[in-house]
């Protein structure tokens, strides 16, 4: 396994434009999570995927934020119309339904996002 | 809905001294229960998991955690402190059929030579 991948790294954006970042999970891991970690925080609970079904949206995910897994294996995020507020480290996760026991979430490097 | 609470945001020991980093939960059903660490720029790594089997679980780096159901609780302790073990910890829950992570705010290990 090469783990979860993110990309970019890190991302400087203005307030108001749009940015999108990039998650590629364990091949064969059907299940893809999104949180996002503020500064002091855990992370949270986003969204989350099983195969390109996305079955659950957190509250938290507002109406600028959108994302997808065609074909069931990356996943995108964008938010439109940066604020301030989205500054974060965003987190993807995958893990495997196949598991006997409860499905272990594997954590990529994560996103950080800085919104001037 | 399930929720953590992890008591003490920092935790100083010295080197070689027992580490104890406190979790408690809140669960309406049998929670699954995590450890993650995470090293400063960097993404989470999995301590060790309870999943209703044993209720003493070993972790990687030496570190273990009691599920005790009367307490709520899942501390994480190690005998002897490290200094690669500064990181930040945190503690998780989830329940079956709601797989998403509800997370606690961490605990930012320090080790004093």
């Amino acid at each position: 396994d090469t783990g979860v991948s993110q990309d970019p790294r890190h991302k400087i954006t203005k307030r108001g434009q749009n940015v999108t970042f990039r998650c590629d999970p364990i091949s064969e891991h059907n299940r893809l999570y999104w949180y996002r970690q503020t500064l002091g925080q855990g992370p949270e609970f986003l969204t989350y995927f099983q195969n390109e079904a996305q079955l659950e949206k957190s509250r938290l995910l507002s109406d600028r934020f959108s994302a997808e897994r065609p074909k069931g294996s990356f996943s995108t995020l964008e938010i439109q119309r940066t604020e301030q507020g989205d500054s974060a480290m965003y987190l993807c996760a995958s893990s495997s339904q196949t598991d006997s026991n409860t499905d272990t979430q594997y954590f990529g490097p994560g996103t950080r996002l800085t919104v001037l | 809905a399930q929720s953590v609470t992890q008591l003490g945001s920092h935790v100083s020991v010295s080197e070689g001294a027992l580490v104890l980093l406190r979790c408690n939960y809140s669960s309406s059903v049998p929670p699954y229960l995590f450890w993650y660490v995470q090293y400063p720029n960097q993404g989470l790594q999995l301590l060790l998991k309870y999943t209703s089997a044993a209720t003493l679980v070993k972790g990687i780096n030496g570190f273990e955690a009691e599920f005790k159901k009367s307490e709520t609780s899942f501390h994480l302790t190690k005998p002897s402190a490290h200094m690669s073990d500064a990181a930040e910890y945190f503690c998780a829950v989830s329940v079956f059929g709601n797989e998403k992570l509800t997370f606690g705010t961490g605990t930012r290990l320090t080790i004093i030579p």
